[in-house]
Order: structure tokens, then C-alpha cells, then sequence
């Protein structure tokens, strides 16, 4: 699992709330990724980051922010949670750079009432 | 548009047997193409990863090909386990490997 955990693992809150979900690496890699997983849908990118403070948008960044402000750590921010965020939600980090092994975390539940 | 389509979207067979599953994409350019396997509940975990010139990339019973002509690629799974039942899931990477599309995967169930 290349060392990445992600917090909380499930978490329920109502629509409107700010929600911060953390992705932690332990191997200084460069490259950290935000996913959500769909039914029906493949993974799609939400952000992604090169470097510290270095970060980009994905497919689907809309209503989405994202931090880091050290290597180890990339969060995502959702500013104010709506039903359609309720997802599953994948950090990834890319060993090597970003042509390379891709090794994902173990996921967050989110589920926005 | 970039996009990456997989076929069948779920399989059942029976323990021992042979499988194949497919990947059609679209996207350009073209960096790699990956196979993933995804256990309910967990993150996907890479199994192949093959370059425009590579045709053939095995991962013990995983065989995946790729042609890079018809933008075709392949997952052959030899000698199915019960372990093997998860979602795999295709994956086509562009510029920099920066632009990963994703495939809404097959879902394989290995029955006993």
C-alpha cells in the first residue's frame, strides 16, 4: 500500500457542512492524487498535486479544494458538502513520477444527507 | 473525447477456468495503458503497466496485450481462483502521465 492512509475511513455529515478528508504518505513521494469512485462511473480525478503547494485540477474539480502544505500530506476540502459528493473517495500517490506505479489508498466513505 | 471502454461489464466462471477481458480507448496520447484489480471495499492495486512498445506484459496468471494500432488491450486470466473475483479495471494514461482515464471495469465473480 505504499505506506498511504487516509482519514476518517467513513464519515456522514449533512449538506452544507465544509468536510476535510487527509491523505498521509510515509515516503515523501512527489506525485498525490484525489479520486472519486462511482457506481456506474470508472475513478475520476478530482486534484492532484506535483509538489508542495504545486496542485492542479482534475476532471471533476468543481465544489472541491485541495492543500499541501507538506509532502506527506494532501487534503481535500469539500467547501460546502451536497448530495452529489456522496462518493467514495481514493488518495493515490505515483512512485517514481507520474508515468509510473500508481498505489492507491484504502478509501473514504462519504455520505452527504 | 478521451475515454476508455471495458467489455463484458461483469463475468461468471466457474473456479479453474480461463478468462479474458477487454479494453477499447480512445484517448491521445498515448503514455501507458494499466490493468487494476479492486476488491470490494479496497483500492485498486496495478497489476500490468505497458508502454506503447509493449504488446504483451504478464503478472503470474494475468497476461495483459496491448495494440496500440486498434487502441486495444487485453486481461487473460489462467486458472481462476476464488481470490480473483474483484473489479478490474483498465486504465489509459496521456501526456505526463498526468491525464489518467479510467475504464468503469468488469466485474469478475469466480464461483466454486
Amino acid at each position: 500500500d505504499a505506506g498511504i492512509t487516509q482519514s476518517p475511513r467513513h464519515k456522514v455529515t449533512e449538506t452544507g457542512t465544509p468536510v476535510t478528508l487527509r491523505c498521509h504518505q510515509t515516503e515523501n513521494h512527489r506525485y498525490m492524487y484525489w479520486y472519486r469512485q462511482d457506481p456506474g462511473h470508472g475513478l475520476r480525478l478530482i486534484h492532484y498535486s506535483y509538489g508542495v503547494k504545486d496542485t492542479d485540477k482534475g476532471e471533476v474539480s468543481d465544489g472541491y479544494s485541495v492543500s499541501r502544505s507538506k509532502t506527506e500530506d494532501f487534503l481535500l476540502t469539500l467547501e460546502s458538502a451536497t448530495s452529489s459528493q456522496t462518493s467514495v473517495y481514493f488518495c493515490a500517490i505515483s512512485v517514481g513520477g507520474p508515468t509510473y506505479e500508481q498505489y492507491f489508498g484504502p478509501g473514504t466513505r462519504l455520505t452527504v444527507t | 473525447k478521451n475515454q476508455v471502454e471495458q467489455s463484458p461489464q461483469s463475468l461468471i466462471i466457474l473456479e479453474g477456468k480461463n478468462c479474458t477481458l477487454q479494453c477499447n480507448y480512445t484517448v491521445s496520447p498515448f503514455s501507458n495503458l494499466r490493468w487494476y484489480k479492486q476488491d470490494t471495499g479496497r483500492g485498486p492495486v496495478s497489476l500490468t503497466i505497458m508502454t506503447f512498445s509493449e504488446n504483451t506484459k504478464s503478472n503470474g496468471r494475468y497476461t495483459a496485450t496491448l495494440d496500440a494500432d486498434t487502441k486495444q488491450s487485453s486481461l487473460h486470466i489462467t486458472a481462476s481462483q476464488l481470490s480473483d473475483s474483484a473489479s478490474y479495471i483498465c486504465v489509459v494514461s496521456g501526456d505526463y502521465g498526468q491525464n489518467f482515464v479510467f475504464g468503469p471495469g468488469t466485474r469478475l465473480s469466480v464461483l466454486p
